[in-house]
């Protein structure tokens, strides 16, 4: 089993919709959980951290953790063609998903 | 601030030859990732500093990579000699230190082994 899983996609969503993007990993002992965002030939970007179970919201971005589960994820609310960009989940600062790439369509 | 430099952005040379890349991390961040990115691997750590001692280098592909951080301000990843197959993006990060904080990236060095 992969350290950390999440579906490659495209996950293709039209503008405005709910995109959700998953992560599952390995390690029960993760404490810290990370998602980044980056734009095709750039760098990655830290959008979203969580460290409890339960939701946590930033804008248009909610986080979502269940330990038990070992799963993270992480909701697009009004998604944009902006947000169209590869999603990278990190439950430990060292360990990243391959991620998902996202594309919103007008 | 003004974020974590890397130098060069892009960098083509001959296999066989020496390659260094150059990374300065956010002033006052104590630890310091090096990574690779890869269409095949993704996002893969090489190896990261804490007060500029090495702590983890199991992530380097073999010997022909070493890293150093001399000081608080500046770290070189180094390959001798270079193969076509170490192309890829690599990524330098810097973050405070404590495993609950996330690091910040370079704009990264596109590497390319002919």
């Amino acid at each position: 089993q992969k350290e950390v899983e999440q579906n490659s996609g495209p996950l293709s969503v039209p503008e405005g919709a709910i995109a959700s993007l998953n992560c599952t990993y390995s390690d029960r002992g993760s404490q810290s959980f990370f998602w980044y965002r980056q734009y095709s030939g750039k760098s990655p970007e830290l959008i979203m951290s969580i460290y409890s179970n339960g939701d946590k919201e930033d804008g248009r971005f909610t986080a979502q953790l269940n330990k038990a589960s070992q799963y993270v994820s992480l909701l697009i609310r009004d998604s944009q063609p902006s947000d169209s960009a590869t999603y990278l989940c990190a439950p430990h600062k060292l360990i990243f998903g391959t991620g998902t790439r996202l594309q919103v369509f007008p | 601030d003004a974020g974590v430099i890397q130098s060069p952005r892009h960098e083509v040379t001959e296999m066989g030859q020496e390659v260094t890349l150059r990374c300065k991390p956010i002033s006052g961040h104590n630890s310091l990732f090096w990574y690779r990115q890869t269409m095949m691997r993704g996002l893969e750590l090489l190896i990261y500093f804490n007060n500029n001692v090495p702590i983890d280098d199991s992530g380097m592909p073999e010997d022909r990579f070493s890293a150093k951080m001399p000081n608080a301000s500046f770290s070189t990843l180094k390959i001798q000699p270079s193969e076509p197959r170490d192309s890829a993006v690599y990524f330098c990060a810097s973050g405070p230190y404590g495993g609950n904080q996330p690091q910040h990236f370079g704009d990264g060095t596109r590497l390319s082994i002919l």
